[in-house]
């Protein structure tokens, strides 16, 4: 049983440089999120896909992008990663916003 | 202002110990509201679920309670042992054009002592 399925869980990045964050789910659901943890500030999230085909911000999206490629997989992309991006992200995945499946979780540091 | 505001922001309690956390909200329309789990290192994991006419419900030694007119919920975990020791994140679940969006609180860290 995989359920959500995210890669890497370690990276370290120069400031300036690019990554995509990988996730994937074989649970067939329909919306997808991504979301980052700070220590004292909860998760929050940058992008939601509530469905194939569509994607929206969520409270934290500047310096990020996303692809919804098919219904299985969501990727997050940091363009220029600045170290504000230093954080812990998680993929998760839901049946319409009801019970959401996380990923474990990659650990990202921007120096 | 964060919607959904839990306290305390961290607890410590010794091993065979009971604690309740609590959990207020704002968001609305309300849909419904979980309660996670997230050991160290981990993703969250749901607990239990809380729907608007549900005032209480059970799942082994964790009781969550629901108010929905004073919008509060607790959760109450019994006889804790070390493998509580976890953050416990409180979940209202909106209806937003359509999609639903969950709204996170940031969470009640527990740290069970032997």
């Amino acid at each position: 049983n995989a359920g959500v399925t995210q890669t890497p869980k370690f990276q370290v990045l120069k400031t300036g440089q690019s990554m995509t964050l990988q996730c994937a789910q074989d649970m067939n659901h329909n919306s997808m999120y991504w979301y980052r943890q700070d220590p004292g500030m909860g998760l929050r999230l940058i992008y939601y896909s509530a469905s194939e085909g569509t994607t929206d911000k969520g409270e934290v999206p500047n310096g990020y992008n996303v692809s919804r490629l098919n219904k299985r997989e969501f990727s997050l992309r940091l363009e220029s990663a600045a170290p504000s991006q230093t954080s812990v992200y998680f993929c998760a995945s839901s049946q319409q916003g009801e019970k959401l499946f996380f990923g474990s979780g990659t650990q990202l540091s921007v120096l | 202002k964060n919607q959904v505001e839990q306290s305390p922001q961290s607890l410590i309690i010794l091993e065979g110990k009971n604690c309740t956390l609590q959990c207020n909200y704002t968001v609305s329309p309300f849909s419904n509201l979980r309660w996670y789990k997230q050991d160290t290192g981990r993703g969250p994991v749901s607990l239990t679920i809380m729907t608007f006419s549900e005032n209480t419900k059970s799942n082994g030694r964790y009781t969550a309670t629901l108010d929905a007119d004073t919008k509060q919920s607790s959760l109450h975990i019994t006889a804790s042992q070390l493998s509580d020791s976890a953050s416990y994140i409180c979940v209202v679940r909106v209806a937003s054009g359509g999609s639903y969006i969950p709204t996170f609180g940031r969470g009640t860290s527990l740290i069970v002592h032997p």
